[in-house]
């Protein structure tokens, strides 16, 4: 059964710092995976989708990188700032399903 | 991307009653796709909703409980029955993107039992 945890679960950091959001899976036969956010009220959005054959992908100050052999992802925030506040999600394709780890809270103060 | 609205956006309900949630697309799609996400834990899915056919359950989910209507390609609903405070949680739709890689989500429907 596949497992999605992402460390830290929450995280506060001043305003203009980089981050790294660390996802891990125990299955790595996955067909991608995704990064969310989720705002409250909001529902989610994605922001990055990584194929199984792509070891990253980058889109403005996100970049996402994928290493499916050892079943771990990371999402790196460049120049934080505080509208990045929001919860991430990563999730990974198996079969049909979307199958999501339980986030990490991430607070940006100015 | 699809534009999903979902109503009510938040409720507070009695133990044993049952609350219906909407969920409506703005755009013709085969399948729509019911979330749970309870407090500090990820998304599970619920089931799958085909229109025309029965609703497909996620172990640990059953149809007496959460029964799903979809009348149509744009629209379905979900229904939480004989709530208890263990329901308490938001219920998210979402759809395939036309690509079928990801899903776009509702907003979401937060949902605390007493």
């Amino acid at each position: 059964k596949q497992e999605v945890t992402q460390i830290p679960a929450a995280l506060s950091v001043p305003e203009g710092e980089n981050l790294v959001l660390n996802c891990s899976f125990t299955d790595s036969a996955i067909y991608n995976l995704q990064w969310f956010r989720q705002d409250p009220g909001k529902g989610l959005t994605s922001l990055l989708l990584i194929q199984s054959s792509q070891r990253e992908q980058t889109s403005g100050r996100l970049n996402a990188s994928l290493d499916k052999s050892s079943g771990r992802s990371t999402l790196y925030i460049a120049a934080s700032q505080p509208g990045d506040s929001a919860t991430y999600l990563c999730a990974v394709t198996n079969t049909d399903k979307l199958i999501f780890g339980t986030g990490t809270r991430l607070q940006v103060f100015p | 991307s699809a534009v999903i609205s979902q109503k009510p956006s938040r409720d507070i309900c009695q133990r044993g009653t049952s609350l219906t949630i909407q969920c409506q697309v703005d755009s013709q799609v085969t399948m729509m796709f019911w979330y749970r996400q309870q407090p500090g834990q990820s998304l599970t899915l619920i089931a799958t909703a085909n229109q025309g056919s029965e609703a497909t359950y996620e172990s640990g989910f059953v149809i007496d409980k959460f029964p799903i209507s979809r009348p149509n390609l744009t629209f379905s609903t979900l229904t939480v029955s004989n709530m208890s405070p263990e329901d308490s949680s938001i219920y998210l739709c979402s759809v395939n993107s036309p690509s079928g890689e990801t899903q776009y989500f509702g907003p979401g429907t937060r949902l605390l039992v007493l």
